[in-house]
């Protein structure tokens, strides 16, 4: 019944290494989105993608490459890990945009990088 | 740019009490607003949401109110119960299309 999932719960990596955050929605919505939060709890979008296309791109690394094979799964790739990299990250899908529609947001993925 | 923030970062009630937690936002073309409740180890959970062509909306124990004049939002549970206790996020909406999340509010019930 898990409407948006995304794995692993937990990721521990050292710096330089490349990792991958996968999510889900079955809700039939189309459009999806990665939020990072930090310490502090501040939520900043980093991506948005409608129907597989990337429709916000928000001031992220490049290192930072989002992938959508379908309307249901947006995945997270990420390169050449570092500290700061450090935080939880989730992912959310809506009915619509934004602006009309709530997000429905996955558990988080808690990445750390040593 | 758009800024939306939170008059205060934590806030304790007794249960049973009723809860206001605040936000203050900057954007005035912001036109939907929307609150999140996030507990512990979990993701952002929807709790309820406003248009700015209304002032307020209510649903089970909780009121949402929108004062456009001063830019503000509020969030009202009654009767607070402990599973209240999480952090609370307000976020606007507008021409950016994207959902802008203040900082929170940690919310703690007292026995």
């Amino acid at each position: 019944d898990t409407a948006v999932s995304q794995t692993p719960k937990y990721l521990v990596t050292q710096m330089g290494n490349d990792k991958s955050i996968k999510c889900e929605q079955n809700l039939g919505h189309d459009t999806m989105y990665w939020y990072k939060q930090d310490s502090k709890k501040f939520l900043k979008i980093m991506f948005s993608y409608n129907n597989k296309e990337l429709i916000i791109n928000e001031t992220v690394p490049n290192r930072f490459s989002p992938k959508s094979p379908d309307k249901a799964h947006l995945n997270l790739h990420i390169n050449s890990l570092e500290l700061g990299d450090s935080a939880v990250y989730f992912c959310a899908s809506s009915q619509g945009p934004a602006a009309n529609s709530p997000l429905h947001f996955g558990n988080g993925t808690r990445l750390t990088v040593t | 740019g758009e800024s939306v923030g939170l008059h205060l970062p934590t806030l304790s009630v007794q249960e049973g009490d009723n809860s206001i937690i605040n936000c203050a936002y900057s954007n005035s073309a912001s036109d939907y607003f929307i609150w999140y409740k996030q507990e512990s180890g979990k993701g952002p959970q929807f709790i309820i949401d406003i248009r700015s062509n209304m002032d307020k909306r209510q649903g089970q124990r909780v009121t949402v109110l929108l004062n456009k004049t001063v830019k503000h939002l509020s969030l009202q549970i009654a009767a607070t119960q402990p599973g209240d206790s999480a952090v609370y996020f307000c976020a606007e909406a507008g021409s950016a299309r994207q959902l802008t999340f203040g900082s929170g509010t940690q919310l703690t019930v007292l026995p």
